[in-house]
């Protein structure tokens, strides 16, 4: 079990709005740690998506975009396109474990 | 370019032990907490360790606690990752990641391409 929790799995088709889902605790979300957000592309390593809840980095496409409020964050894709098919993972810091954590990650597909 | 590259993975009996290696180019390395994650193939991530800029801040998950090292040589710019007792769990693919500053707290805002190491008899 994650620490922190995601769908397994979300689809969408097309030019459609998606959003993908992580629940955290006292312990990291609630403490006051940031989630941060990240692209895995089938065969390759993860890619920093959002940081610091809503922050996207230079070339990520203002298509995504990321927001949390108390123990809950988002994950939002508008304009959904075949290549946002991937594995997407929440992160945080957890304060009782002393380290990072990951959602178990979500599989967009694209219908 | 900020370019990391692991080496060192490969098929290793249980309860071997196997040292990982992450070369890390195009930062100031020594201003930058350094992280290994791994991923079963076809599953999900997982933080193993993290290491502080100076060495004098160390972390591990429960699940490699007592049995995995990470070091780092800040005049070569590597960090390393020594693993003893391994178990066929520990099988995964090995991630090196850049902390995006010297705290710990943050994202990765940087990945190496990984490397395999498999726990079989």
């Amino acid at each position: 079990q994650s620490v922190l929790t995601q769908p397994p799995s979300v689809s969408g088709a097309p030019g459609q709005r998606v959003t993908i889902s992580c629940t955290g605790s006292s312990s990291n979300f609630g403490t006051g740690y940031d989630v941060h957000w990240y692209q895995q592309l089938p065969g390759t390593a993860p890619k920093l998506l959002i940081y610091g809840n809503s922050n996207r980095p230079s070339g990520v496409p203002d298509r995504f975009s990321g927001s949390k409020s108390g123990t809950s964050a988002s994950l939002a894709i508008t304009g959904l396109q075949a290549e946002d098919e991937a594995d997407y993972y929440c992160q945080s810091y957890d304060f009782s474990l002393s380290g990072s954590v990951f959602g178990g990650g979500t599989k967009l597909t694209v219908l | 370019e900020v370019q990391l590259v692991e080496s060192g993975g490969t098929l290793v009996q249980p309860g071997r032990s196997l040292r990982l290696s992450c070369a890390a180019s195009g930062f100031i390395f020594n201003d930058y907490v350094m992280n290994w994650v791994r991923q079963v193939p076809g599953k999900g991530l997982e933080w193993v360790s993290a290491i502080s800029w100076n060495s004098g801040r160390i972390g591990y998950a429960d699940s490699v606690k007592g049995r995995f090292t990470i070091s780092r040589d800040n005049a070569k710019n590597s960090v390393y990752l020594q693993m003893t007792s391994l178990r066929a769990e520990d099988t995964a693919i090995y991630y090196c990641a850049k902390g995006h500053d010297s705290s710990g707290y943050g994202y990765f805002d940087y990945w190496g391409q990984g490397t395999l190491v498999t726990v079989s008899s």
